[in-house]
């Protein structure tokens, strides 16, 4: 099935550090989502975003929806122990209320104390 | 408010073995949407029900169906099991389906021997 280009696969940080990832894709999305999965969990919705070049925050977190409507990334700053799990872009397809989730593959994130 | 609920959390079944798993969802909503989760595919959609009706389907052979309930309550059913049909089941819930207001329960994980 279609997948977005999520990367990096997988990021070893200090705790403190900031962090990066980002998704590509070949298709234009109506909107832009990050989830983070910690183990045994499903999927939990951190940011979305639904405008072209839309930079948004939530507590250390930041988006932005690419202009282009065909990419996204993620930053993470200042990270802490709890940070750790797969962050997972996802990007939507159909109208306000009704259509299909495409994930990317994840960012498996570990931070070191 | 109670979360989305899927049972069983775990099951192992043997090729040629037919499988149903069940997503409650949160109260009050009315979508309930399906996803497959592997080491290699990632996340994949399934199919989303809204109002006991089919209103979007993935790529998935029809082996995978599924079926809503008056009280929103789903089930999937997986017949004629592989060895790749091992997968973390997720099911997401929303009031009318936007995915920016899903909600994932924990997944049942799938082992097919």
């Amino acid at each position: 099935g279609q997948q977005l280009n999520q990367s990096p696969q997988s990021m070893f940080i200090q705790e403190g550090e900031d962090v990066s990832m980002n998704c590509t894709s070949s298709s234009i999305f109506n909107t832009w989502l990050w989830y983070k999965q910690d183990p045994g969990e499903g999927p939990v919705l951190l940011i979305a975003l639904y405008k072209a070049g839309e930079l948004t925050s939530n507590g250390r977190l930041t988006a932005q929806f690419g202009i282009t409507r065909k990419d996204s990334f993620l930053n993470i700053s200042a990270s802490i122990p709890s940070d750790v799990g797969i962050y997972f872009c996802a990007g939507y397809h159909g109208s306000s209320n009704t259509g299909k989730l495409i994930f990317g593959q994840g960012t498996t994130l570990q931070v070191k104390p | 408010k109670a979360g989305v609920t899927q049972t069983p959390r775990y099951l192992i079944k043997t090729r040629g073995q037919q499988v149903t798993l069940s997503c409650s969802p949160i109260s009050g909503h009315r979508s309930v949407s399906w996803y497959q989760q592997t080491p290699g595919q990632g996340l994949q959609f399934l199919f989303e029900y809204f109002s006991e009706t089919q209103r979007n389907k993935g790529n998935f052979p029809g082996r995978f169906s599924g079926r809503q309930f008056s009280n929103s309550r789903s089930e999937m059913n997986v017949s004629t099991l592989e060895l790749g049909d091992s997968a973390l089941y997720l099911c997401a819930s929303s009031r009318g389906g936007a995915p920016d207001t899903q909600y994932f329960g924990p997944g049942t994980r799938l082992t097919v021997l």
